[in-house]
């Protein structure tokens, strides 16, 4: 069973229009992370909660923002969406335990959202 | 700066056989973590293996193992006896030394396993 949902699957808004991607995780981690994916180019880090800490990215444009309303879920909110943010949207959470550099912290990742703006 | 390179932007892997990704990457940390993670066309990224710098042996996971040469910097990841299912993307990551959260990703890979 899926332990990290993000739902929906695919989103199609229009220019401007804002929109709000929800992800939720039953196992029950303390982190939770947002990325934005583009066609074949790796993850990018938005920002993650520790808890109820949230911690932006200095190069997450402050059209995207972020709400965790309790440990289970998160919200990604694009306020308005351009075409360049047209992407695959991931969610993860990882269960902090380990500081530092060698920290494992292995991240779980959701299947993704993929947002069209039309 | 920390640095992931993944040189090879797409491979074939006959059925059956290994296959080695390569992972090169570039630290002044003397610790450091190192993670492969697969990414099927589905679009769910999905831990395959970690490697710690201070680890003594390489790291294994069934069907997985990580050919870690500290001198070189280099973390390769074989899989053995390639299966269909293997087709996808894999990244290599690190730590961020900052960040016990933050993953830097290399470009990634895209294997494709021919029958």
């Amino acid at each position: 069973d899926a332990m990290v949902i993000q739902n929906p699957r695919y989103q199609v808004t229009q220019f401007g229009k804002p929109v709000t991607l929800s992800c939720s995780q039953t196992l029950n981690h303390n982190v939770m992370y947002w990325y934005q994916q583009k066609s074949s180019q790796a993850p990018k880090l938005l920002f993650h909660y520790y808890d109820k800490d949230f911690n932006n990215e200095a190069d997450t444009p402050d059209n995207f923002q972020s709400r965790r309303p309790n440990t289970s879920f998160c919200f990604l909110d694009i306020r308005s969406p351009g075409l360049g943010d047209a992407a695959m949207y991931l969610c993860a959470t990882s269960r902090d335990w380990e500081q530092g550099a060698l920290a494992k912290n292995i991240q779980y990742f959701g299947a993704g959202t993929r947002l069209s703006v039309l | 700066a920390q640095k992931i390179t993944q040189t090879q932007p797409g491979m074939f892997v006959q059925e059956k056989e290994a296959v080695t990704l390569d992972c090169t990457y570039d630290t002044s940390d003397p610790s450091y973590g190192l993670f492969w993670y697969k990414q099927p066309s589905s679009g769910e990224m999905i831990f395959l293996i970690y490697q710690g710098s201070y680890d003594q042996q390489n790291a294994t996971e069934g069907r997985y193992s990580l050919n870690f040469q500290k001198a070189r910097k280099s973390a390769n990841l074989v899989i053995s006896a390639s299966q269909l299912g293997d087709s996808a993307m894999y990244f290599c990551a690190m730590r961020d030394m900052d960040s016990s959260y933050k993953l830097i990703f290399g470009s990634g890979t895209r294997l494709l396993v021919r029958p």
